[in-house]
């Protein structure tokens, strides 16, 4: 079945460090590609999408590529703030399957001053 | 526009009690799941339902667990009897109909402590 793999956290940085977190899925369809954040003390939401190959999904600085050959879907920020500790979690929709959503463990990412 | 509403936010309980998790999605939003988010881990899908049909519950505990969405718009997650290692934060989130992309709206969860 489909499934979503995301490296292991935590990850420290220093303010305005460069910051990449890996993600690789499975699926037998065409997925939807999302990154969801989740702040302390708050609800899941959107971070950025994208729907097919070589789509690139960017907000709030930052960004993701859709590789289909490689299986993966990237996030990478070029300058991260303290305000970005959060943990986040890659995550694909399968159309095929009623869009039903699978998510990765998340990577927790402390950002220090 | 009002956000998906979980209720209630905490609840504490003794091992084989039981609980129940309410959930109104965004108005207009055919597509109803309960997610389980174990501490330190992703959300797992529970069930997922279109209007008031079930899509997909094929890792719900059916022995324990019980959902319904009787009119295809709020929803109650039921656990009977709990266990401990259902402690967790019970997610809800919707998707609206027609949309391509598959991207969801979530609560802010209700989180279980089972003693």
């Amino acid at each position: 079945g489909d499934s979503v793999t995301q490296m292991e956290g935590p990850v420290t940085l220093s303010e305005e460090a460069f910051l990449t977190i890996n993600c690789t899925y499975t699926a037998t369809g065409y997925p939807s590609l999302f990154w969801y954040v989740q702040y302390p003390g708050e609800g899941l939401q959107l971070l950025l999408k994208a729907t097919k190959a070589d789509d690139k999904g960017s907000n709030k600085g930052f960004e993701a590529t859709y590789r289909k050959e490689t299986t993966s879907f990237h996030l990478e920020k070029g300058s991260v703030q303290v305000s970005d500790s959060a943990v986040y979690f890659c995550a694909l929709s399968d159309p095929t399957g009623g869009f039903k959503t699978i998510f990765g463990a998340g990577t927790r990412l402390f950002v220090k001053a | 526009e009002a956000g998906v509403a979980q209720s209630p936010r905490y609840k504490i309980i003794e091992k084989r009690q039981s609980v129940a998790f309410w959930c109104n999605p965004i108005s207009g939003h055919a597509t109803l799941y309960w997610y389980q988010q174990i501490l330190g881990q992703g959300p797992k899908l529970l069930i997922q339902f279109q209007n008031n049909g079930v899509v997909d519950d094929s890792q719900l505990p059916k022995d324990r667990f019980s959902a319904e969405r009787l009119k295809g718009v709020d929803s109650t997650l039921k656990i009977q009897p709990a266990k401990l290692e259902d402690s967790a934060v019970y997610l809800c989130a919707s998707r609206i109909a027609g949309g391509n992309t598959g991207e969801l709206f979530f609560g802010e969860g209700s989180r279980l402590t089972v003693l």
